[in-house]
Order: structure tokens, then C-alpha cells, then sequence
């Protein structure tokens, strides 16, 4: 079945660091990848998503980019801020379906 | 405009008490995802509807859980008898069906079972 492998956390970085998360994925077609946060206390948010091969979604300064040869859909950010502390979750939701898989989080934080 | 809306927000009770968390989607919305998340096995699907049809439930535990939605503005999550290990935080998502189906997500139900 369909499924999502993220970095392993805790991730903890300076203010102005250069941020990446890494995601890869299992899926039959051509899935839409999301990356979603959480910040303490509230329920996930979508960042950023990405629906066809070699797309690259954005928001908030963070990218990730689809890459299909290598199942990839990595989250960077060129320079984080302590208010991007959170738990980040990457996730698919496959080619017609509606379900969306989740990554296990990634739990980042900055320190100013 | 308002959110997914979820109650209680926190629910403390005791092993063997029924439990019964509450979802209201955005309006319009006709999807509606029960999740619940857990340290130990992340974030996980329950159950989904769409046009308050139970679609698939086989992330249900087991015969203890029950989900229903009477309306499109209302879903309820019952655990009934609920044990220590159902103590998570269980979030309703809600998404409309056309296009790319982003999922707004409620602030989560804390729920401990003691």
C-alpha cells in the first residue's frame, strides 16, 4: 500500500539555519504530496502542496519540489525563524483517492 | 469564517465510561475524517464520510468505536467501554470534493482515560 517515510526527529536548528526535512514516498500512479504543520497545541495546517511531477509548492518561505525519479518531496527553508518551531508531517493522498497517508512527523526546533 | 469546530476540547474520564467526542465541519464541506494521534503510532485514519456516508472504517479499532454523522453539520466519535489505551488526541478534518482534496483540520480532542 501507499505510505510515507519522513527523517527521523527531533530536528534542532539555530535561527537562520537552513532547513531540511526530508520525505520520500510509496505509491502506485501519480499521487499529490502535501506537507502539513502543526504547531503546540493545534491541529494541523497544510503548508504546502504539490499535485503533478516536478511541481514545486511554496508558502510561508518553505518549497518542496516533486520529483518522481527519486519518490521525493524534501522541505526546505533557506533561513528559519524560532516561530517555525513545530511538528511537520509529509503525506500523500493517492491518484483518485481520498485518504491521505501520513508521514510520522518531524518534530522541529529553533533556538534563537 | 469558522473552522472545523470539535468538543470537548479536553475530556478526562474513567475506564469503562462511554466518551463522546463531537465534530462540526466547515459549511459546505461534505467530507468528513476522524483521526487519531498517539506518540506511539502517529497520526491515524479512523473513519471518513462522505455526504454523511461512513466510506471506509477499517481504521476503526475495533467494536468499542463507533462514528456517525446524522447531518452535514455534525459528526459524532463514540468509544464505548473506553480503556487507558484510547487515551490520545483525536482530530476531525473536514474537505469539499472538488479538485485536490486539502483537509482542514479541528483542534484536536485531548482525551485521557484513567
Amino acid at each position: 500500500g501507499d505510505s510515507v517515510t519522513q527523517m527521523e526527529g527531533p530536528v534542532t536548528l539555530s535561527e537562520e539555519a537552513f532547513l531540511t526535512i526530508n520525505c520520500t514516498y510509496t505509491a502506485t500512479g501519480y499521487p499529490s504530496l502535501f506537507w502539513y504543520v502543526q504547531y503546540p497545541g493545534e491541529g494541523l495546517q497544510l503548508l504546502l502542496k504539490a499535485t503533478k511531477a516536478d511541481d514545486k509548492g511554496s508558502n510561508k518561505g518553505f518549497e518542496a519540489t516533486y520529483r518522481k525519479e527519486t519518490t521525493s518531496f524534501h522541505l526546505e527553508k533557506g533561513s528559519v525563524q524560532v516561530s517555525d518551531s513545530a511538528v511537520y508531517f509529509c503525506a500523500l493522498q493517492g491518484q483518485g483517492a481520498q485518504k491521505l497517508v501520513f508521514g510520522q512527523g518531524t518534530r522541529l526546533t529553533i533556538n534563537p | 469564517d469558522a473552522g472545523v469546530i470539535q468538543s470537548p476540547r479536553h475530556e478526562v474520564t474513567e475506564m469503562g465510561q462511554e466518551v463522546t467526542l463531537r465534530c462540526k465541519p466547515i459549511s459546505g464541506h461534505n467530507s468528513l475524517f476522524w483521526y487519531r494521534q498517539t506518540m506511539m503510532r502517529g497520526l491515524e485514519l479512523l473513519i471518513y464520510f462522505n455526504n454523511n456516508v461512513p466510506i471506509d472504517d477499517s481504521g476503526m479499532p475495533e467494536d468499542r468505536f463507533s462514528a456517525k454523522m446524522p447531518n452535514a453539520s455534525f459528526s459524532t466519535l463514540k468509544i464505548q467501554p473506553s480503556e487507558p489505551r484510547d487515551s490520545a488526541v483525536y482530530f476531525c478534518a473536514s474537505s469539499s470534493r472538488t479538485g485536490i482534496n486539502e483537509q482542514f483540520f479541528g483542534p484536536g480532542t485531548r482525551l485521557t482515560v484513567l
